[in-house]
């Protein structure tokens, strides 16, 4: 397998602009997360689902900041309107479901908001 | 919440040398992990542990659960291990983790 697959890799754009980040997880695996990771607060999960459904968003910041995951190979993050304190590296991972189970991440995007 | 934290914050060491990273928790957990974030800021997985010992080359890691504490040891240092190494530990869902704030380590030639 190709692994978890983010796009794009970087992102730089302009506040007040829509940003759409996008992940498609291992096949097979039930769950996937968003993490983000910033110099401030280190790696945190913003989100998670399971099954395509969202489980829990407490770890969202904002209204500004939406996920959805359409179907089992693909989900996205949406950020509308942007801002500069969004700037961070946004990870996704996957895993397959049960406590007992490894987690693994894609590249990440580095998102710069100017 | 769980708290999770990683010591030393910054090691620095010669290329040969060996080192140990530790990883507290606060809480009983079902899930640990050992992350290495180059520095092209990728997260690449070294273990899964929630318990017990494994090995990698010149990699190990040992987790007490009952303890709450995990630790990796890096044998014979090489420039290539620069980077955070991270801890994350978890209980609930595999992925669902709550990481450590890192170690950052630098290996010099």
């Amino acid at each position: 397998d190709a692994g978890v697959i983010q796009s794009p890799r970087h992102e730089v754009t302009e506040m007040g602009q829509e940003v759409t980040l996008r992940c498609k997880p291992i096949s097979g695996h039930d769950y996937l997360f968003w993490y983000r990771q910033t110099m401030m607060r280190g790696l945190e999960l913003l989100i998670y689902f399971n099954n395509n459904v969202p489980i829990d968003d407490s770890g969202m910041p904002e209204d500004r900041f939406s996920a959805k995951m359409p179907n089992a190979s693909f989900s996205t993050l949406k950020i509308q309107p942007s801002e500069p304190r969004d700037s961070a590296v946004y990870f996704c991972a996957s895993s397959l479901p049960g406590q007992l189970t490894e987690a693994f991440f894609g590249q990440g995007t580095r998102l710069t908001v100017v | 919440g769980i708290q999770v934290e990683q010591s030393p914050p910054d090691l620095i060491l010669q290329e040969g040398a060996n080192s140990t990273l530790r990883c507290n928790f606060s809480d009983s957990v079902n899930n640990l992990q050992w992350f290495h974030q180059n520095p092209w800021g990728q997260l690449i997985n070294l273990f899964y542990i929630p318990s017990g010992t494994k090995q990698n080359g010149r990699l190990s890691a040992t987790t007490v659960a009952t303890e709450r504490y995990s630790l990796l040891y890096i044998s014979s240092s090489q420039t290539t291990d620069s980077g955070v190494y991270f801890c994350a530990v978890g209980i609930f869902e595999g992925g669902k983790l709550i990481f450590g704030q890192g170690t950052e380590l630098s290996v010099k030639p």
